[in-house]
């Protein structure tokens, strides 16, 4: 299976700050079509995870523009341009490109 | 908008058997391959279960494999979690979600599964 390790998993953070996650796959995430299907998730306090950004950078609808993804092989990142309130939660990314999808462990974000 | 409500959750004893179910709304769901994932108190997320569209292909993590069977009803818009040799490592919320061409777009709100004495 493929392992998904991210860091930090705690990042405290000060309002208007920016923030960045890192995502490390443990094999190439390029599917044979060309697409890479890393994927990021928000999970707030008691709720659902909810999906933010697919295939490294594509922002679902409704997602805030201060959130981006980047990255390509086996190295991604999330980034939060100026945190908010609201952003407070766990983040986790998922790699859908290799046969079982897995999960990093998670990124508590916190404000300072 | 794709709603996905779970059911079926609850306290039960090791080595019972409990049956999850998800309704799901506002999608072509006999075109849909779904997904069980759960999450441990406290803990991540965890891939559990995937279903293809007409059933012809089931997969499972291995630490599920031989006492759980994932199913989908097409005509009722239901997903089904059979669980059955229920240990304590297996307590957790359960989400159903559908596939999206290698990700996973929508998420149900959970069911937690207890499994004590």
């Amino acid at each position: 299976d493929i392992v998904m390790t991210q860091s930090p998993l705690s990042l405290p953070v000060t309002l208007g700050q920016p923030a960045s996650i890192s995502c490390r796959s443990s094999q190439s995430l390029v599917y044979s079509d060309g697409n890479t299907y890393l994927n990021w998730f928000q999970q707030r306090p008691g709720q659902s995870p909810r999906r933010l950004i697919y295939k490294v950078s594509n922002r679902d609808s409704g997602v805030p523009d201060r959130f981006s993804g980047s990255g390509s092989g086996t190295d991604f990142t999330l980034k939060i341009s100026r945190v908010e309130a609201e952003d407070v939660g766990v983040y986790y990314c998922m790699q859908g490109t290799h046969w079982q999808y897995t999960f990093g462990q998670g990124t508590k974000l916190e404000i300072k | 908008e794709v709603q996905l409500v779970e059911s079926g959750g609850g306290l039960v004893q090791p080595g019972g058997s409990l049956r999850l179910s998800c309704v799901v709304s506002g999608s072509t769901f006999s075109g849909d391959w779904m997904h069980w994932v759960r999450q441990a108190p406290g803990k991540g997320l965890v891939w559990v279960s995937r279903i293809n569209r007409d059933e012809s292909n089931t997969k499972y993590a291995d630490s599920v494999k031989g006492r759980f069977t994932i199913s989908k009803d097409n005509a009722k818009n239901t997903l089904y979690l059979q669980m059955n040799s229920l240990r304590a490592e297996d307590t957790a919320v359960y989400y159903c979600a559908r596939d999206n061409s290698g990700s996973i777009d929508s998420w149900g709100q959970g069911t937690l599964v207890t499994v004590s004495s």
